[in-house]
């Protein structure tokens, strides 16, 4: 079974740009959640999404925003970019068997992004 | 607020030693835990998940423990070997359909 998968895996923009990231999750999950990655602050949750809606979001800006397709992949979008959205975004995808989704993680190779 | 903190945040051991990682937690209400690796530069790879009802789960060379009441949760690896090196994340997950992690253990393994 292939695993979660990322494009495009590397990434650079300007400042005041837009970018959108994509995300594939395992065949059969429905459950994709969003994390960035900086050396200063970890790894942060951005969004989870399942079934086409959000049910949950960091505490991130309105500059970054999410959807969900009906056959369950994601995209990310950044809007208005900034030097410190610099990052390695990763994508994971879960059963989401209950309605908490306690469930496995899978995670994706990842985005880095590099704003300039 | 949930905190997850690991330590030692680095640690070089020489091929073949056994060895334990930490990791804390704030907030007992969890509903599990797991524990990942990355090499750098790449994704995560999920190595083991313990429920909050377990005490433990083993993957080859590889036992985690939980104790839930204490915040506490380890990661035993047996006899390292040089392609165990990364950095080793734990997260906790609390019911918000997100996990919290930990700023990591960086791991070397000297051959």
């Amino acid at each position: 079974k292939a695993g979660v998968t990322q494009t495009p895996r590397y990434l650079i923009k300007t400042r005041g740009q837009q970018v959108t990231l994509s995300c594939s999750p395992i065949s059969g999950h429905r459950s994709v959640s969003w994390y960035q990655q900086t050396p200063g602050q970890g790894l942060q949750f951005l969004f989870e999404y399942f079934s086409e809606t959000q049910r949950n979001k960091g505490n991130f800006p309105g500059r970054f925003s999410g959807r969900q397709f009906s056959n369950s992949r994601s995209e990310m979008n950044v809007s208005t970019l900034e030097l410190g959205d610099s990052a390695l975004y990763l994508c994971a995808s879960s059963l989401a068997v209950g309605p908490i989704n306690t469930d496995t993680q899978y995670f994706g190779p990842g985005t880095r992004l590099t704003v300039l | 607020k949930q905190e997850v903190t690991q330590i030692p945040a680095a640690l070089s051991v020489p091929e073949g030693e056994n060895l334990v990682l930490n990791c804390s937690f704030t907030d007992s209400a969890i509903y599990n835990l797991q524990w990942f690796r990355q090499d750098p530069g790449k994704g995560l790879t999920s190595l083991l998940l313990i429920q909050s009802s377990q005490r433990e789960q083993t993957s080859g060379r590889l036992n985690a423990s939980l104790d839930k009441s204490s915040g506490r949760s380890t990661l035993y690896i047996a006899a390292s070997q040089p392609g165990d090196s990364a950095t080793y994340l734990c997260a906790v997950h609390t019911g918000r359909r997100a996990l919290t992690f930990g700023s990591g253990t960086r791991l070397q393994v000297q051959p």
